[in-house]
């Protein structure tokens, strides 16, 4: 069964640093989506991704974030200079259709840690 | 924005034993999904409701959807320990907006 992937499972990085999370979406799926969940808290969304543009964000995906889709088949979230708070869990997650009707499939997430 | 309140935040239960979990919209959904996690790991879907009234069911889980689309519940019968993990509501509207989650515990 298709599923989502994402690397690397764990990343340490100092304070300061850019960070890069990957992921590979099904692979005929449209719609690609990034979460986290910071440690006891809920999952939140970030952004949305279609057609090669961004779709929506929230308030949590500044300037420091960005997205990008380099080739066919690889999905990254960019942090140019993390900070203590962005420790969590960020998971890609993708859709084939219209993402207010369609499942969105998770992968197993990233555990980003800020020293 | 769109809130979503699940209960309870945890349920510890005896194998075998059913169980429900709510989950409780501000506003009137396009969809609801429920996911399970187990802990540090990812989201595994489990059911997608769209229409008001709907009931869907998989294995020994089932959910439902009230009619105004702003409740849902997720029953499980008969209990085992692999069902145990935080189930997560999530209301779509574009994006997913979750719940907090219920930690479920199944003692055997």
């Amino acid at each position: 069964e298709p599923e989502v992937t994402q690397t690397p499972s764990h990343q340490v990085t100092q304070m300061g640093q850019e960070v890069i999370l990957r992921c590979v979406p099904i692979s005929n799926h449209l719609y690609f989506y990034w979460y986290r969940q910071i440690l006891g808290q809920k999952v939140e969304f970030l952004v949305s991704f279609y057609n090669n543009e961004i779709s929506e964000k929230s308030e949590i995906f500044d300037d420091q974030f960005s997205v990008e889709r380099p080739d066919g088949s690889n999905f990254t979230l960019k942090i140019r200079s993390t900070k203590l708070e962005d420790s969590a869990m960020y998971f890609c997650a993708s859709s084939n259709r219209d993402p207010s009707t369609d499942t969105q499939y998770f992968g197993p997430g990233t555990r980003l840690t800020v020293l | 924005s769109q809130e979503l309140e699940q209960s309870p935040q945890s349920l510890i239960v005896q194998e075998g034993k059913n169980l429900t979990i709510n989950c409780t919209s501000s506003k009137t959904l396009y969809g609801l999904y429920w996911y399970k996690q187990k802990y540090g790991e990812g989201l595994i879907f489990l059911m997608m409701l769209q229409k008001g009234g709907e009931e869907k069911s998989h294995e020994k889980i089932t959910a439902k959807l009230d009619e105004k689309k702003q409740q849902s519940s997720l029953h499980i019968t008969a209990s085992q320990p692999s069902h145990a993990g935080i189930y997560l509501c999530g209301g779509s509207n574009y994006k997913l907006t979750f719940g907090k989650g219920t930690l479920l515990t199944v003692n055997p």
